[in-house]
């Protein structure tokens, strides 16, 4: 039980366009998700919180309009990232969790790299 | 604000040996404290959780952690490490039992088994 699955795990596009990351909870309703960024050999660095039906919580230095969060449902979260420049390139990981105090569990990540 | 500590950025083991990974955290009321293992390009598995109790955590694969308050530590052991566990280690404190709390992680432990 408890999985997420993160689409795309890869992707790799030119700078300026922009491009959006799913998150879904398969097995659970994920009242809240949250999308971190992982630099390469480093630890998971939190961008946003998100909650089912509210704007997103971003974490401090995080560009929200960069970083565009939206979590329409209780199984969706989308992270897109608009006009991706090569800085941007990360490996990144949602995590969702449900009601019940349940830990948060992880997608497997998606690696963006922009030329 | 909390915080995790990890010491060691990396550790090798040989197959079959035991295994203790540190790790300490900073927070001003009951930590939450779980710990994750990471495979490279993957995302990240929840290995075991504290929450209350017994202060003595069984988790998957054979991993147990021990939650010392006195000493502001929740490391993690294995008393035989397989080749498989080769991997990246982080521990990570919440804020509360809630699911909606975040997650503070540790800068992560890499796991290196010889043969």
């Amino acid at each position: 039980g408890a999985v997420v699955s993160q689409h795309p795990s890869w992707v790799i596009c030119k700078s300026g366009t922009s491009v959006k990351i799913e998150c879904r909870s398969l097995d659970f309703q994920a009242t809240t998700m949250f999308w971190y960024r992982q630099f390469p050999k480093q630890s998971l660095m939190l961008m946003a919180t998100s909650n089912e039906g509210s704007k997103a919580t971003y974490e401090q230095g995080v560009e929200k309009d960069k970083f565009l969060i939206n979590h329409a449902s209780l199984t969706l979260s989308t992270l897109t990232v608009t006009s991706a420049h090569p800085e941007d390139s990360s490996f990144y990981i949602c995590s969702a969790s449900a009601l019940g105090g349940q830990p948060q569990h992880f997608g497997d990540g998606t690696r963006l790299s922009i030329l | 604000a909390q915080s995790v500590t990890q010491p060691d950025i990396h550790i090798t083991v040989s197959e079959g040996a035991s295994l203790e990974l540190r790790c300490n955290y900073s927070y001003g009321a009951t930590p939450y404290l779980f710990w994750y293992v990471q495979s490279p390009g993957q995302g990240l598995q929840l290995l075991l959780k504290y929450f209350s109790g017994d202060t003595l955590v069984q988790g998957i694969k054979g991993f147990e952690a021990e939650f010392k308050r006195s000493q502001s530590s929740f490391n993690l052991r294995k008393p035989s490490v397989h080749w498989s566990d080769a991997a990246e280690y982080f521990c990570a404190v919440g804020a509360g039992a809630g699911t909606a709390s975040k997650l503070t992680f540790g800068t992560g432990t890499r796991l290196q088994v010889t043969l």
